[in-house]
């Protein structure tokens, strides 16, 4: 199992970032993908997920209405894409596969290496 | 949102010594935790889940136990690459769905 991440990103107060992961060594439609994130020299926050099998996503409420989690299964890659961007959004973005086939168990069993998304003027 | 608060921030020991690491929930999660082990520069790795269950690949001196709001993550002799951060992380029904613990660095004394 492997998940490729896009390169790091700088981006200016207000724009927005998409951010790639593309999935091998496994069918990429029979796990769910989450989206992490960790500013730095800080924790971990959940951002949500997307069921890559029927396009559904949950979002985390504090990202509702400025986060937006797609897929292209034609070439296993979950995207992510945050909308409105301020310095407080500065972190790497990591996305995860669940830990259980075709249900969100919310335990996060293999990660992409991260994605850093720096945002400043 | 149920917190989860770790401790200690910080614990300092040997290689070949005991590590005990805690968690404890703000309230009732039943066993829906786990445990990540992060290095610097790296993504977090997947320990324990539900609160007792080794992830494939992870040695056998990792062991989690607990349920309902307590929880311990122990490493029954430290080798060198065990020092890095520990996060717990819960699931439920409740707003958010999944949080996190603020860490605990576990370092070389």
């Amino acid at each position: 199992v492997q998940l490729v991440q896009s390169g790091a990103e700088m981006k200016k107060p207000g724009a927005s970032v998409k951010v790639s992961c593309k999935a091998s060594g496994y069918t990429f439609t029979d796990y769910y993908i989450h989206w992490v994130r960790q500013a730095p020299g800080q924790g971990l926050e959940w951002m949500g997920w997307i069921n890559p099998h029927s396009g559904d996503t949950n979002y985390a409420q504090n990202f509702q209405g400025r986060v937006t989690m797609t897929r292209d299964t034609s070439i296993s890659t979950a995207y992510m894409e945050l909308t409105g961007l301020t310095s407080d959004d500065t972190a790497v973005y990591y996305c995860a596969r669940d830990l259980l086939e075709a249900v969100a168990v919310y335990f996060f069993a293999s990660w992409g290496q991260g994605t850093l998304v720096t945002v400043s003027s | 949102e149920i917190v989860l608060t770790q401790s200690p921030a910080t614990l300092s020991l040997s290689p070949g010594e005991r590590a005990t690491l805690s968690c404890t929930a703000s309230q009732n999660i039943y066993i829906y935790l786990a445990w990540y082990q992060q290095k610097p520069g790296q993504a977090p790795r997947l320990l324990i889940y539900d609160a007792s269950n080794r992830a494939t690949g992870i040695p056998a001196r990792f062991s989690g136990s607990g349920s309902g709001t307590d929880f311990t993550l122990t490493i029954s002799s430290l080798e060198a690459e065990d020092f890095a951060v520990y996060y717990c992380q819960q699931r439920s029904n409740w707003p958010p769905p999944i949080t996190f613990g603020q860490g605990t660095r576990l370092e070389i004394k």
